[in-house]
């Protein structure tokens, strides 16, 4: 595609449901991040895929958080038993290399009432 | 751990004037990238220069240039003729490249610039 897709754009969910955030980025890149962006953190690091490496996860705030990459490309970033305080905007970017200029995507809101 | 601190949570400026944004981070690195990233209202993160650590040419694209001082830990952003489309949050970022690192991006708070006409 001709850059970062995620979906939904927007989400408003209900404290203890499960949400799934979608990422999918510019073809042939081989990494791939995800970040959260909130008013009292700022912008955090959440979790790296490069390639068919194990992903680096070191950013997940708790087990409720979890992410896949299947085939290289399509990301999921699952929240289980949502919280308000995981209300934010979830950025995905994606890059050629890993030392290469990042690319974002437009985020998905997520916000939990 | 690195940090990135930009102290100036707002500006603003006039159309056609200059304007300089502050950063400085902290770390026991030798190897790493600069990044300044802009974010408009639309929320998708661009960028709009990037400086290598060793090179010592201040890095320069357009309007936008770095003044990178490498012993002090500082990487401020100068934006010239300033247009009313600069308007956004802009966030200093720092990537480390030694073996080992994920090569995470990490950010400063932002600081929150206006351009008035």
């Amino acid at each position: 595609g001709a850059g970062v897709s995620q979906s939904p754009s927007n989400k408003v969910t209900e404290k203890g449901k499960d949400v799934e955030l979608r990422c999918d980025p510019i073809s042939g890149h081989t990494a791939l991040y995800w970040y959260r962006q909130s008013l009292g953190q700022g912008l955090e690091f959440l979790i790296y895929f490069q390639g068919n490496s194990a992903p680096d996860k070191s950013g997940l705030p708790s087990d409720r958080f979890s992410a896949e990459r299947t085939g290289g490309s399509v990301s999921t970033l699952t929240i289980q038993r949502t919280q308000q305080e995981d209300s934010a905007v979830y950025l995905c970017a994606s890059s050629w290399q890993v030392n290469t200029e990042a690319f974002f995507g437009q985020g998905t809101r997520l916000t939990v009432v | 751990a690195q940090t990135v601190t930009q102290s100036q949570p707002e500006m603003s400026v006039q159309e056609a004037e200059t304007v300089t944004l502050s950063c400085t981070y902290d770390t026991s690195e030798s190897n790493y990238y600069l990044f300044w990233y802009k974010q408009p209202p639309s929320r998708q993160m661009i960028l709009v220069i990037r400086q290598e650590a060793y090179k010592q040419q201040n890095a320069t694209e357009n309007r936008f240039s770095v003044n990178f001082q490498k012993a002090a830990k500082s990487f401020s952003l100068k934006i010239s003729d300033s247009q009313l489309g600069d308007t956004a949050m802009y966030f200093c970022a720092f990537m480390s490249l030694s073996g080992g690192s994920n090569y995470k991006l990490t950010f400063g708070k932002g600081t929150l610039l206006t351009v008035n006409p």
